[in-house]
Order: C-alpha cells, then structure tokens, then sequence
C-alpha cells in the first residue's frame, strides 16, 4: 500500500459526459501528478501540483483540468468525453521540492470506461 | 529531459538474477535514473533511483556507468511475482520537469 488513495476504482459513462477523478495524496506530501495510461501504451504524465499550485503540465487535453485543494487531495475532472479517453489514471504524490530527486508514489488507479 | 530506451521484452528463470538494462545517452548532470515497475495495471512501483554511484536497497541493485550513459537493474534472486513491466527514466530535480516514461521492459519470471 503505497499511502495514495484514488476514488473511484472504475468508472463508466457515456461519450459526452464529464466526471471527476479524486486523488489524496500520502500523508505529508504536497505534490501531486496524474497520469494517463490507454490500453497497452506507457504512462503519459498530465499534470503536477504542488501545495496548490500548477508546477508542470504535460500532454493535457483542454478537456481536461485538474486543481488541488488546501487539504492537498487532487480533482481531475475530464469533460466532454470521447472514446479515446478510456484509460487508466494513475494519481502520484512525492514531497518533491526543488533541487531534489523525486520519488514518486502510485495510487491504484482509476479504470475509466467511456462508451 | 532525457529519454531512455528499454528492450520491450525479457525472460528470466525463476531464482536467477534478472538483468535489465537502460539507456540514457543524452543524460545531464542533473539527472537522476530511476526505476518503477507495474504489475499488471496495478499502479507503478518505486524500485529505486541514484545519480552516480551505484545503490541497492532491499528490492533490487542499481548498477550505472561511469559515463552515466546507461544502467542496470538487478533483481538477485527473481521470483514469480516480479513478472511486471520495469521503467527506467531519467527525472530533473529542477523546477520545470517533463516526466517522460517509455514502454518499458516486460519482465517474464519463468518457473
């Protein structure tokens, strides 16, 4: 058990719709990643937050947005859904700060489903 | 940021130690080398990561050039349950980092 927390396990809806993806982090760590990751293909990072703030964004949708919260758990809210959105997403935190290595802890996942 | 290339897949028999290799030819200083793995959709997990000199905790070893041009993972004595897909990236402690995670090297532990 890694410490990180994602709800929900699955999740399934409809081309159109919005949802969100919740992610608390360890206990301690201010910085949170989301990842996506479709059918067979490596993880691509989205999007990193740190202590609130958005500190590196990568290959994210306009769709899609993410915030995290003054309790440092982590929203990412996919809209206007397509086919193609249906992956894992993966939620991570670290106590990144900079100058440092990050390591990085996984959460187990959220298996979205869009039909 | 440095990218990393992996061979897609390997065997291992099961008690053998299983050597994975990465390449990071274009690393910079300030690169650390690390290396998760993934067990089945599950989400990734820390192995371990260094700079220069090699390290070894209680999962694995890592063994990097001098160069710092590749590495190696070591897991010693490989078990069924280290069947999994192992990722080697390179992270920037910077401020600005783009975290970039090829397809990794699907690791099969043999009976």
């Amino acid at each position: 058990d890694s410490g990180v927390t994602q709800t929900p396990k699955h999740l399934i809806t409809a081309t159109g719709q919005r949802v969100t993806l919740r992610c608390s982090p360890r206990s301690g760590d201010l910085s949170v990643y989301w990842y996506q990751q479709s059918l067979d293909q490596g993880l691509q990072f989205l999007i990193q937050y740190y202590n609130g703030e958005e500190r590196a964004k990568g290959n994210i949708l306009e769709r899609f947005s993410a915030q995290q919260f003054p309790d440092l758990h982590s929203e990412l809210n996919l809209s206007s859904l397509e086919l193609g959105d249906s992956a894992l997403y993966f939620c991570a935190s670290s106590d990144w700060d900079r100058g440092y290595a990050d390591t990085q802890y996984f959460g187990p996942g959220t298996r979205l489903t869009v039909l | 940021d440095a990218k990393t290339t992996q061979p897609p897949s390997m065997d291992c028999a099961e008690g053998r130690a299983a050597n994975l290799p990465c390449n990071h030819s274009t690393i910079s200083g300030n690169e650390y080398v690390y290396w998760y793995r993934q067990i089945h959709s599950q989400g990734p997990q820390y192995i371990i990561h260094g700079l220069k000199n090699n390290e070894t905790n209680e999962m694995a070893s890592l063994i990097i050039t001098e160069d710092r041009k590749s590495s190696t993972l070591i897991l010693p004595h490989a078990t069924l349950r280290d069947t999994a897909v192992y990722y080697c990236i390179v992270i920037n402690a910077g401020n600005n980092r783009k975290l970039i995670w090829g397809l990794g090297t699907s690791l099969a532990v043999n009976p």
